[in-house]
């Protein structure tokens, strides 16, 4: 079973209108939220990324929120463009261990499509 | 500078095929990563690199994924005798690592393109 669940998985927006995507996830021991944005044929670009002691961060017209007592996130997007159109994933990084690099768990993504 | 570059962009194979994907990381990351995207989810970690040290292999697959980097630069993930299943996009990514070799798990990694990989 994933452990870092995404909703909705697609979801169709007009132009100019806001929406907010939801993460909800599992992974123990919690380390750090981050947003990515994913345009089609191309790797994932990080949004933002959150501590759990962290509940809210902006980047632009994107803004997540985390409440890490009951392990959800969710990123709000503000006046869609066009370009927002693609997938946005929730990752989240567990255990980090002394002398090893941090391990992404990555949810299924939710697919955004913003039309005229 | 440039990214994350990753070649061949699309590869097809015929089942049974070798195949030989490369990752050319930001010049000084000492971290690589390779992650397996399979259609319409989220990638899945498959190895991780510091320097030339494969640190954690633990995602492979099967034994018929390998994955080197000689010279703690360019990576190349090999997949012997290609299968179906094997069909993905194979993203390399990169990032930094803190003086004194702790590994901040707040670093950004960097993704490339991804190589699409199709099996006949």
């Amino acid at each position: 079973k994933n452990q870092v669940e995404q909703s909705p998985q697609s979801l169709i927006i007009l132009e100019g209108k806001n929406c907010t995507l939801q993460c909800n996830y599992t992974v123990s021991p919690f380390s750090n939220l981050r947003w990515y944005k994913q345009d089609t044929g191309r790797g994932p670009v990080s949004l933002t990324i959150m501590t759990f002691s962290e509940n809210t961060k902006s980047n632009g017209r994107y803004t997540a929120t985390l409440d890490a007592d009951t392990k959800q996130s969710s990123l709000h997007i503000t006046a869609s463009q066009l370009s927002d159109s693609a997938s946005y994933i929730c990752v989240v990084t567990f255990g980090v261990q002394r002398g090893t690099a941090s391990k992404l768990t990555f949810g299924t993504g939710t697919r955004l499509q913003v039309t005229l | 500078g440039a990214g994350v570059s990753q070649s061949p962009r699309y590869k097809v194979a015929k089942r049974g095929q070798d195949v030989a994907l490369r990752c050319d990381p930001i010049s000084g990351h000492v971290s690589l990563f390779w992650y397996q995207q399979a259609l319409g989810q989220g990638p899945e970690f498959l190895t991780y690199f510091q320097n030339e040290a494969q640190l954690d292999k633990s995602g492979l697959p099967s034994d018929r994924f390998f994955a080197e980097r000689p010279e703690g630069s360019v990576s190349t993930l090999k997949i012997q005798r290609t299968q179906q299943e094997d069909s993905a996009v194979y993203l390399c990514a990169s990032s930094t690592r803190l003086a004194g070799g702790y590994v901040q798990s707040y670093n950004e990694q960097f993704f490339g393109p991804g190589t699409r990989l199709t099996v006949l």
